[in-house]
């Protein structure tokens, strides 16, 4: 079974650039999570799903930062426009969702770096 | 969710036992103890979680003291791939709630 796939890997923009994020999660799962990791620190929740509804997005910066997740399976992250400080990996993960499932599964991650 | 205490780093010996501790004293009653680890450049990936009794599985065991304050993570043959950050997690028994990863432990495992 394939995991959460991400792309791209690696990103190199210039800050004020547009760049997006794709995820496709594990099939089925119908919970997706979009994560910020900071060097050197653990992730950090930018957005919850459930199926195609953003239950909490609280913790997104939602004047730079925007998200879809269209019929409930891939989604997107946006960042328009990029500041330097948004350099960081950006992970996307995936559960089954529903009262009693533990475990979440996380893609690669997406490391970006603003110039 | 409860908060997690944890050492920023540990080495062990490949082939021995690695004993990953974490401290969550104020964890409450409907709270599970959830084990993470990412390896560098990959994302974080589950290993255990437990409510109040012991748990094991393929990849390590998971010790609860009784009064739930404190765990220990047990790798019982580490190896060189168990290099990595490893997450002590506090949350209630749901898949729909986003994890509050703390700084973790860095496990080094030294030939």
């Amino acid at each position: 079974e394939a995991g959460v796939v991400q792309s791209p890997r690696y990103k190199i923009i210039e800050k004020k650039q547009p760049v997006a994020f794709w995820c496709n999660p594990i099939s089925g799962h119908n919970t997706l999570y979009w994560y910020l990791q900071n060097l050197g620190q653990g992730p950090e929740l930018l957005i919850r799903y459930e199926n195609e509804e953003a239950v909490d997005d609280s913790q997104l910066p939602k004047d730079r930062f925007s998200a879809e997740r269209l019929k409930g399976v891939d989604s997107t992250l946006k960042i328009q426009p990029a500041e330097l400080g948004d350099s960081a990996v950006y992970l996307c993960a995936s559960s089954l969702g529903g009262g009693r499932t533990y475990e979440q599964y996380f893609g690669p991650g997406t490391r970006l770096t603003v110039t | 969710d409860a908060k997690t205490t944890q050492p920023p780093s540990m080495d062990c010996a490949e082939g021995r036992a690695a004993n990953l501790p974490c401290n969550h004293s104020t964890i409450s009653g409907n709270e599970y103890v959830y084990w993470y680890r990412q390896i560098h450049s990959q994302g974080p990936q589950y290993i255990i979680h437990g409510l109040k009794n012991n748990e094991t599985n393929e990849m390590a065991s998971l010790i609860i003291t009784e009064d739930r304050k404190s765990s220990t993570l047990i790798l019982p043959h580490a190896t060189l791939r168990d290099t990595a950050v490893y997450y002590c997690i506090v949350s209630p028994d749901t898949g729909r709630r986003a994890l509050t990863f703390g700084s973790g432990t860095r496990l080094q495992v030294q030939p």
